[in-house]
């Protein structure tokens, strides 16, 4: 498998520009995460889709980003308008159903290589 | 609300030399994941291991050992004989289980830097 694929690996906007992040998970993962990571607030939980819904959007920062997850295979996040504070590395991430009863497993949330956003 | 403290903002070493990053969760349930990953200079995160709440067995996998114990609440991670390649960003994760959750709550990671 090529793993969770994220495009583009560098974004360059203007203040106010939509910006459009995807990601393309691993084959057969129930779960999607987008996180985002800046030197002041570390690695946050923006939003996460179990079979492509939305369970917990609490991390979004506000109504200018929005996530959508139509199918299976394909992941966006969309920043409109985007603002110098939304430069960040964001991350997706999928993951396989976690519970397996009392069994030990050791596998985990696999993250895509991130993209670099950058808000001028 | 679950918490994971990385006290350890920067640690450095000399090649060869053991290396222990300290990692303390906080959670309300009984049941929950604990994660470590590796983010290199080039910034991709890296799975290095999950471990589940109920199994308290230590762990080694080649110079990496984990350290779980649940009556202080830590999940340590040692580097035994560090390498240059180690040198990166560790973040330790805690997932809860109940509640329907999966969220993943990183600490604020420990920079390692190995020097040779």
């Amino acid at each position: 498998d090529a793993g969770v694929i994220q495009s583009p690996r560098h974004e360059v906007t203007e203040m106010g520009q939509e910006v459009t992040l995807r990601c393309k998970p691993i084959s057969g993962h129930d779960y999607l995460f987008w996180y985002r990571q800046t030197m002041m607030r570390g690695l946050e939980l923006l939003i996460y889709f179990n079979n492509n819904v939305p369970i917990d959007d609490s991390g979004m920062p506000e109504d200018r980003f929005s996530a959508k997850m139509p199918n299976a295979s394909f992941s966006t996040l969309k920043i409109q308008p985007s603002e110098p504070r939304d430069s960040a590395v964001y991350f997706c991430a999928s993951s396989p159903l976690l519970r397996s009863g009392t069994g030990y497993s050791n596998y985990g949330y696999t993250f895509g290589s991130g993209t670099r956003l950058t808000v001028v | 609300a679950q918490k994971v403290t990385q006290a350890q903002t920067e640690i450095s070493v000399v090649e060869k030399e053991d290396v222990t990053l300290d990692c303390v969760y906080e959670t309300r349930d009984t049941t929950y994941y604990l994660f470590w990953y590796k983010q290199p200079p080039s910034g991709e995160l890296v799975f290095l291991i999950r471990r589940n709440s109920f199994d308290e067995q230590n762990e080694i996998s080649g110079r990496y050992s984990w350290n779980f114990q649940k009556s202080t609440s830590s999940f340590n991670f040692t580097i035994t004989a560090s390498q240059v390649v180690d040198s990166a960003v560790y973040f330790c994760a805690l997932s809860e289980h109940q509640g329907g959750s999966e969220k993943l709550v990183f600490g604020k990671g420990t920079k390692l830097t190995v020097n040779p």
